[in-house]
């Protein structure tokens, strides 16, 4: 069974920075694409970035390019955001989502998501 | 960026009905399609891949059509488990987008 356990959420006045996690298991880590999406409180549903299962090709979304670096860590079945510079709108649940192939932002499994505070 | 419009936005629905959400593109998306459903305060759960693909374990009364830029959703029969929100996304081309949601409740 597929299982992804996001972590690292937390209360953060803008401008600072946080590292989430997600530990995946029940698949073979490195042959899936990976997915970040987040939701603000009350809102829907936004795309953040992917990763391929190689860990060597990212996409992110322009509200977060320069500012969010994904990378995943295949020997640990890691995946990691690193979210720099956050701003108040960067408030949201953070998901992260197994893709259905090696690079592919078409999503089959999710995280129960961490919860990401910008406040001053 | 493509635009995913869903309608409507909410609707309400007694358990047993059928009912259709739709889903427009504001340009072609072939059949790059998702549906996904989303209880409150939980995680979104993958519905539907490729516009008509039922993902693993979903029931059969889940059923996606479409391609280019019309598509939607139809649940037959309502089951008191089904009240949700519901997103489509498109993931054709970057930024990959999602719908707004239809929020489905109870009648």
């Amino acid at each position: 069974e597929v299982q992804l356990l996001e972590s690292g959420g937390g209360f953060v006045q803008p401008g600072g920075s946080l590292r989430l996690s997600c530990a995946a298991s029940g698949f073979t880590f490195s042959s899936y694409g990976m997915i970040w999406v987040r939701q603000a409180p009350g809102k829907g549903l936004e795309w953040v970035s992917v990763i391929n299962g190689a860990g060597d090709r990212t996409n992110y979304a322009d509200s977060v390019k320069g500012r969010f670096t994904m990378s995943r860590d295949n020997s640990k079945s890691t995946l990691s955001l690193y979210l720099n510079n956050l701003r108040v709108e960067d408030t949201a649940v953070y998901f992260c989502a197994k893709g259905m192939t090696g690079w592919t932002n078409k999503i089959d499994s999710w995280g129960q998501g961490t919860l990401v505070t910008v406040s001053s | 960026d493509i635009q995913m419009t869903q309608s409507p936005s909410s609707l309400s629905a007694s358990v047993g009905d059928r009912v259709t959400i739709t889903c427009r593109a504001s340009q072609g998306i072939n059949t790059y399609l998702a549906w996904f459903q989303q209880k409150p305060g939980k995680a979104p759960k993958s519905l539907i891949y490729d516009a008509s693909s039922l993902q693993s374990g979903v029931p059969s009364n889940f059923r996606g059509s479409g391609s280019g830029t019309q598509f939607t959703l139809t649940i037959t029969s309502l089951q008191p488990e089904d009240f949700a929100t519901y997103y489509c996304q498109q993931y054709n081309s970057y930024p990959i987008t999602f719908g707004q949601g239809t929020r489905l409740e109870i009648k």
